[in-house]
């Protein structure tokens, strides 16, 4: 089955330092996206990061990167500075050319004043 | 078994037609969504339901009709379709509606309005 992992269900961060989400994926294609997504309370969906499989450059927005090891099937996701509006669940997910998308199971972020 | 499941799976379709995209889940959840990925892969919450009523519903044209025959279930009705209707629509469902509560998604409907 193709999978898309997120093995920290929860993880705390102290303002303003960095923090790392893990996620891992499974799959037979060699053509894909990969998303980051943001999810507050309202259930919104708020596209943080993208990344085409075929770029090999790490894909950079503002306080957000993203370490993308296509070999390993690996795409984390840095946040720097961290700060307290980033508090939210937070999806990895990946996208077929077909699609056809797979979401982790989520991971919550905590930003500790 | 697939959690939830949609169809069609695509949908390709005149402007100006009206059409359904349906959506089931079989996790005994009380709540579902409508969410839609534009070309950009923004993905935008369109609606929610809890145990068959209307709880989320964001700015959508009024073409828009969901409609929850039971918990099981959340169709997606759309009236008059328009180009800007093309995208990717997911179906999403938890158990409850708090942010705790994990959320199982689709595997997409490709509407393209020609």
């Amino acid at each position: 089955a193709q999978t898309v992992t997120q093995s920290q269900p929860e993880m705390s961060v102290q303002e303003a330092e960095t923090v790392t989400l893990s996620c891992t994926y499974d799959t037979s294609e060699s053509d894909y996206y990969l998303f980051w997504y943001k999810q507050p309370p309202s259930r919104q969906m708020i596209l943080v990061i993208r990344q085409e499989a075929y770029k090999q450059q790490n894909a950079t927005e503002n306080r957000f990167s993203v370490n993308f090891q296509k070999a390993a099937k690996s795409f984390s996701l840095k946040i720097s500075d961290s700060q307290l509006g980033d508090a939210a669940m937070y999806f990895c997910a990946r996208m077929n050319r077909d699609d056809k998308i797979i979401f982790g199971k989520g991971t919550r972020l905590h930003i500790l004043p | 078994d697939t959690a939830v499941s949609q169809t069609p799976k695509y949908l390709v379709t005149q402007m100006g037609n009206d059409k359904s995209i349906k959506c089931e889940q079989n996790l005994g959840h009380d709540t579902m969504y409508w969410y839609k990925q534009d070309s950009k892969k923004f993905l935008k919450i369109m609606f929610s339901y809890n145990n068959k009523e209307l709880i989320i519903n964001e700015t959508v044209p009024n073409r828009f009709s969901p409609k929850s025959p039971d918990k099981a279930h959340l169709n997606l009705h759309i009236n008059s379709l328009e180009l800007g209707d093309s995208a990717v629509y997911f179906c999403a469902s938890s158990q409850g509606t708090s942010i705790d509560n994990e959320q199982f998604f689709g595997p997409g409907t490709r509407l393209t309005v020609l």
